[in-house]
């Protein structure tokens, strides 16, 4: 039973083009959702999150759109650079903070100069 | 450096076997998460440790055990490894900030 889903395993943008990420998810007690991102070798660094109480949510470069309603989020990189090629993975959890998170299973992204 | 750190990095033995991998949170972590990645899967939920008590349980199997000491360091134990035991295994740390966890690099483990 996957809960949240990232239906395209990879993803290749040019460089200073918009990376746009999707994520579905199923469970409606999910609340709090984040994005991670990996590079290998390394474990998943945190990028950036969004409660259920907003629908979007910007830093920097990155902004995550929350619709509730179909159950979907999105990850924006504008402009997407070189460094931003990685494994993206999608989480949530129907708590905020310190608890267990639910996986996606990654998107791989890679920004071709 | 995430400030979690994992050991050993790599880790290769036999089916039947039994190994030890072992988490050191990030200072003043009370929370330890492990996660386990099989190839082209995401990451799956084991089991979390709350200033030693175990706080939530995951799709973790029997044969596997974790505990977290007084010094909040933790050990996830397998046993009777088969092959599709192979994965990374990833340890993380919380406190409730609401940004989610600190992760450490993993352990690749391989079951031959």
């Amino acid at each position: 039973d996957q809960q949240v889903k990232q239906n395209s395993p990879s993803l290749s943008v040019q460089e200073g083009r918009i990376s746009i990420l999707n994520c579905d998810y199923t469970n409606s007690m999910f609340d709090y959702f984040l994005w991670y991102k990996k590079y290998p070798a390394e474990g998943p660094t945190f990028l950036i999150s969004i409660s259920s109480i907003k629908d979007k949510n910007e830093d920097g470069r990155f902004t995550v759109f929350l619709n509730k309603s179909a159950k979907h989020l999105s990850l924006h990189i504008v402009p997407s650079q070189p460094g931003d090629s990685a494994v993206y993975f999608c989480a949530a959890s129907d708590q905020e903070g310190a608890q267990k998170l639910v996986f996606g299973q990654g998107t791989r992204l890679t920004i071709n100069p | 450096d995430s400030g979690v750190t994992q050991t050993p990095k790599h880790l290769i033995t036999a089916t039947g076997q039994r190994v030890t991998l072992r988490c050191s949170p990030r200072s003043g972590d009370l929370s330890v998460y492990w996660y386990q990645q099989s190839l082209d899967q995401g990451l799956q939920f084991l089991i979390q440790y709350y200033n030693g008590e175990e706080r939530a349980k995951g799709n973790i199997l029997e044969r596997f055990s974790a505990q977290q000491f007084p010094d909040l360091h933790s050990e996830l134990n397998l046993s009777s490894l088969e092959l599709g035991d192979s994965a990374l295994y990833f340890c993380a740390s919380s406190v409730t900030t609401g940004r989610g966890y600190t992760f450490g690099s993993g352990t690749r483990l391989t079951v031959v």
